[in-house]
C-alpha cells in the first residue's frame, strides 16, 4: 500500500529564502507525482507533474525533482514571496492502471515579509 | 473554461438527514473522481468514473455514501443518512485521457454534519 509523508508539517521563512519541501512515498513502482499548491478555503492547483521517466521539472521559481529509488521527490521553490504562503501537497500515481491519487498531509508554507 | 465546478460551497446539515454534493467536470474530461479531506487523514480518493461509469469505489467509507455520473458533464456524491463524522471536505477532479498535467479540481464543498 502506497503512503506518502511529508517534511515538515509547516514551514516559516522570511522572503526572499529559497527553500526545498520534501516528499517521500514507500512504493516506486510510480507512473508520476505531483505537486499541489492549496490555499485556505480553496481547491487544489497544480503546480508540477514528473512522470517517472523524468528526473525533474521546472515552472518559474519551482523545480521539482524526483528519485524514484530512494522513494523522494523534493519542490524548490526560489527567492520566496509571501504570495507563496500555502499549503504544497504531494501525491503519488502508482503503476499498475489506477489512476487514484495518494497524497500527502501537505507542509503548510508561510513566507514572511 | 470555467473549470471543474462543485455546488453547494458550503453545506450544513443535521445528522440524519440526506445531502447531495454536485460536481460538473471540464468538458471533454472523460474521468472524474470525489476526494475527501479531513485534518486527521488528509485527502483521500472515494470513487473515480471514466466515461461516466465507476471503476473504483473501494475508498467510499459506507454504504451511506453513493455517487452517480448520469452523464458526462454531472456527477453527484450522496450521504444518507448523514452523520457528524462526515463533516469534511468534498473535492471532485476530472481529467483527460492521457492528460499531462495531471487532475484539475475542483474548489471543494465544505460539509459540516451537526
Amino acid at each position: 500500500k502506497q503512503e506518502v509523508t511529508q517534511i515538515p508539517a509547516a514551514l516559516s521563512v522570511p522572503e526572499g529564502e529559497n527553500l526545498v519541501l520534501n516528499c517521500s512515498f514507500t512504493d516506486s513502482a510510480i507512473y508520476n507525482l505531483q505537486w499541489f499548491r492549496q490555499d485556505p478555503g480553496k481547491g487544489l492547483t497544480s503546480l508540477l507533474l514528473i512522470q517517472s521517466s523524468q528526473r525533474e521539472q521546472t515552472s518559474g521559481r519551482l523545480n521539482a525533482s524526483l528519485d524514484k529509488s530512494s522513494g523522494r521527490s523534493t519542490l524548490y521553490i526560489a527567492a520566496s514571496q509571501p504570495g507563496d504562503s500555502a499549503t504544497y501537497l504531494c501525491a503519488v500515481r502508482s503503476q499498475g492502471g489506477s489512476e487514484k491519487l495518494v497524497f500527502g498531509k501537505g507542509t503548510k508554507l508561510t513566507v514572511n515579509p | 473554461d470555467a473549470g471543474v465546478i462543485q455546488s453547494p460551497r458550503h453545506e450544513v446539515t443535521e445528522m440524519g438527514q440526506e445531502v447531495t454534493l454536485r460536481c460538473k467536470p471540464i468538458s471533454g474530461h472523460d474521468y472524474l473522481f470525489w476526494y475527501r479531506q479531513t485534518m486527521m487523514r488528509g485527502l483521500e480518493l472515494l470513487i473515480y468514473f471514466n466515461n461516466n461509469v465507476p471503476i473504483d469505489d473501494s475508498g467510499m467509507p459506507e454504504d451511506r455514501f453513493s455517487a452517480k455520473m448520469p452523464n458526462a458533464s454531472f456527477s453527484t456524491l450522496k450521504i444518507q443518512p448523514s452523520e457528524p463524522r462526515d463533516s469534511a471536505v468534498y473535492f471532485c477532479a476530472s481529467r483527460p485521457t492521457g492528460g499531462r498535467r495531471g487532475a484539475f479540481f475542483g474548489q471543494g464543498t465544505r460539509l459540516t454534519v451537526v
